[in-house]
């Protein structure tokens, strides 16, 4: 149980064109997903929070209107990187929700996305 | 967001007991300890999490320090499939901050 899929797992797009990346928990129902990005040797950082049926809740330092997320059902989220830019070309990676009660929720993790903009 | 602190890498043997430790002595009552490991180029795998108990299932065990400020993850066995980098978090409610972790080497 507790199955997280992304689509797709890799792309590659032209400097200037956007990118949709879903995630879905196949499972579960997620109330809250995450997202992260992961540059090469670095950790993880959370870009945002997404809740469904509200507005995504964005880190310190990440554009709202370039990383655009929508979190529509209770299994799906998406991530679309407007206007992509070679800077943008990282590892994505979301995460679902488990609840659990009180404090104790466990994220479980997609697969990632490799994008790369040229 | 309370920080921890891991070894930056550590070594071990195929099928021999690895103990990856994390400091955190800045946890708050609501914290919980949460491990996760990731493979190159794949997300983050849960692992186990605990609050003040130690806690053990199918992959690893967790020991948590009395005080709460020091906790240990056990692979009992490690396998090559164990080689990752381990993350220790605390997490209140949900929001997880990735620190560096621990890169486990398993030797055959």
């Amino acid at each position: 149980g507790a199955v997280v899929s992304q689509h797709p797992s890799w792309v590659i797009c032209k400097s200037g064109t956007s990118v949709k990346i879903e995630c879905r928990s196949l499972d579960f129902q997620a109330t809250t997903m995450f997202w992260y990005r992961q540059f090469p040797k670095q950790s993880l950082m959370l870009m945002a929070t997404s809740n469904e049926g509200s507005k995504a809740t964005y880190e310190q330092g990440v554009e709202k209107d370039k990383f655009l997320i929508n979190h529509a059902s209770l299994t799906l989220s998406t991530l679309t990187v407007t206007s992509a830019h070679p800077e943008d070309s990282s590892f994505y990676i979301c995460s679902a929700n488990l609840p659990s009660g009180g404090s104790s929720d466990t994220q479980y993790f997609g697969p990632g996305t490799r994008l790369t903009v040229l | 967001d309370a920080k921890t602190t891991q070894p930056n890498s550590m070594e071990s043997n195929e099928e021999e007991p690895v103990h990856l430790p994390c400091n955190h002595s800045t946890i708050s009552g609501t914290d919980y300890i949460h491990w996760y490991r990731q493979l190159p180029s794949q997300g983050p795998e849960y692992v186990i999490h605990g609050l003040t108990s130690n806690v053990n299932n199918r992959m690893a065990s967790l020991a948590i320090a009395e005080d709460r400020k020091s906790s240990t993850l056990i692979l009992h066995r490690a396998t090559l499939r164990d080689a990752a980098v381990y993350y220790c978090i605390l997490s209140s409610y949900g929001k997880l901050t990735f620190g560096q972790g621990t890169i486990l080497t398993v030797h055959p």
